[in-house]
């Protein structure tokens, strides 16, 4: 079964500031890897999608990379701004349209 | 494009009593996935349906069912309910490829069970 964990749990940072989101998975045979975000109380919206065989994907201040051999991708957030605070969600994909998703990293941008 | 839609929003419902959740997809998505939100047990997948068939389901008991109409909006049906099954039930809607697209996730249906 698909493990995935989210690190760190928490992040508060200054606006301005880049900052990394990491995400580990257990089953590298992912078909795919989309991040969301999720406000409090609201649905996902999704931010990038990353097929099995891409590397990295990029939207506006977003990027995410994806290594499948190692379990791992990252979200880079640049210059942060207060309307980025929300929990970010990572969700590899192994068969069909099943996601498996972490706990999530919430994070706080100070203005 | 309309996302999305899923009814109602918010719902309470009494212990034992059933309940029925509507999903209506983006249009020309044929892929329905149904997961649970809980504060203990974060987001859990529920089932997935394509073209009004059952393509992958979780580990949830039998009380929780589902189905998918030719239009390809879906329906959850939750049987006898229980306290444990207060939680956010989202649906997510996808392509019309059977896989690696991308997944767009409604507002959710809040049901509390008293």
């Amino acid at each position: 079964k698909q493990e995935v964990t989210q690190i760190p749990a928490a992040l508060s940072v200054p606006e301005g500031e880049n900052l990394v989101l990491n995400c580990s998975f257990t089953d590298s045979a992912i078909y795919n890897l989309q991040w969301f975000r999720q406000d409090p109380g609201k649905g996902l919206t999704s931010l990038l999608l990353i097929q099995s065989s891409q590397r990295e994907q990029t939207s506006g201040r977003l990027n995410a990379s994806l290594d499948k051999s190692s379990g791992r991708s990252t979200l880079y957030i640049a210059a942060s701004q207060p309307g980025d605070s929300a929990t970010y969600l990572c969700a590899p994909s192994n068969t069909g349209n099943q996601f498996y998703f972490g706990t999530g990293t919430s994070l706080t941008v100070i203005p | 494009k309309a996302g999305v839609t899923q009814t109602p929003r918010y719902l309470i419902k009494t212990r034992g009593q059933q309940v029925t959740l509507s999903c209506s997809p983006i249009s020309g998505h044929r892929s329905v996935s149904w997961y649970q939100q809980t504060p203990g047990q974060g987001l859990q997948f529920l089932f997935e349906y394509f073209s009004e068939t059952q393509r992958n389901k979780g580990n949830f008991p039998g009380r929780f069912s589902g189905r998918q109409f030719s239009n390809s909006r879906s329906e959850m049906n939750v049987s006898t309910l229980e306290l444990g099954d207060s939680a956010l039930y989202l649906c997510a809607s996808s392509g019309a490829a059977p896989v690696n697209t991308e997944a767009f996730f409604g507002q959710g249906t809040r049901l509390t069970v008293v």
